[in-house]
């Protein structure tokens, strides 16, 4: 088992670019999350999906769009990346929901110059 | 609000000695309280997790305590070895108000050293 994949580990994007960030588990897991980690800020919510076909916002959702594409994969898009959106992103998931353990991806590391 | 607070921010213990790593939560309806391990560069890593129908929970050199009344819960790590370093978190689970699902809620991780 891979466990939780990302892809890229690394981007550089420039102001008003866009981009998607993948992620996939092969857990079979219903739940999905999307973190975003800066330093001193532990890990925010981005945006979650409870399973297959729902997704909601958590802590920080404003500048990001989510699509849950199947129970494997749940993708982040950034449609005009700001400044403040450099962060490392991490990708979860968990077997039935917030109250069991969350595994979590490589992380993406991104930079917006 | 939905918070949870994490003390201390760094933590330095010499090698053998026990670390303990407090935090409170703001939302009595939490149930659950993990605490995660992230090694440098690296993911997080559940270490520990407790429910709110517990006092306390053992793994080997790795325990945590709740306190249901006063909100909080702490993270007991006894003869700490350097491989222990890394940052760790807390985190409780927030009913959200929409389908009864729910989400975790980070502390801002503490940093601890241990000192061969």
């Amino acid at each position: 088992n891979a466990g939780v994949t990302q892809t890229p580990k690394f981007q550089v994007l420039k102001t008003g670019q866009s981009m998607t960030l993948q992620c996939a588990q092969d857990m079979n897991h219903n739940s999905m999350y999307w973190y975003r980690q800066d330093p001193g800020m532990g890990l925010r919510l981005i945006y979650y999906s409870a399973s297959e076909g729902t997704t909601d916002k958590g802590e920080v959702p404003n500048g990001y769009n989510v699509s849950r594409l199947n129970k494997r994969e749940f993708s982040l898009r950034l449609e005009s990346a700001a400044p403040s959106q450099t962060s490392v992103y991490f990708c979860a998931s968990s077997a039935r929901g917030t109250s069991y353990e969350q595994y979590f991806g490589p992380g993406t590391r991104l930079t917006v110059t | 609000g939905e918070n949870v607070e994490q003390h201390p921010s760094t933590l330095s213990v010499q090698e053998g000695d026990s670390a303990v790593i407090k935090c409170t939560y703001s939302d009595s309806a939490s149930n659950y309280f993990p605490w995660y391990k992230q090694e440098l560069g690296k993911r997080p890593q559940l270490i520990i997790d407790i429910r709110s129908n517990v006092g306390e929970k053992k793994d080997q050199r790795i325990a945590v305590t709740l306190n249901k009344t006063a909100k909080h819960f702490s993270l007991h790590i006894t003869e700490t070895q350097p491989e222990d370093s890394a940052v760790y978190f807390c985190a409780a689970s927030i009913p959200l108000t929409q389908g009864g699902s729910e989400k975790l809620v980070f502390g801002k991780g503490t940093k601890l050293t241990v000192n061969p």
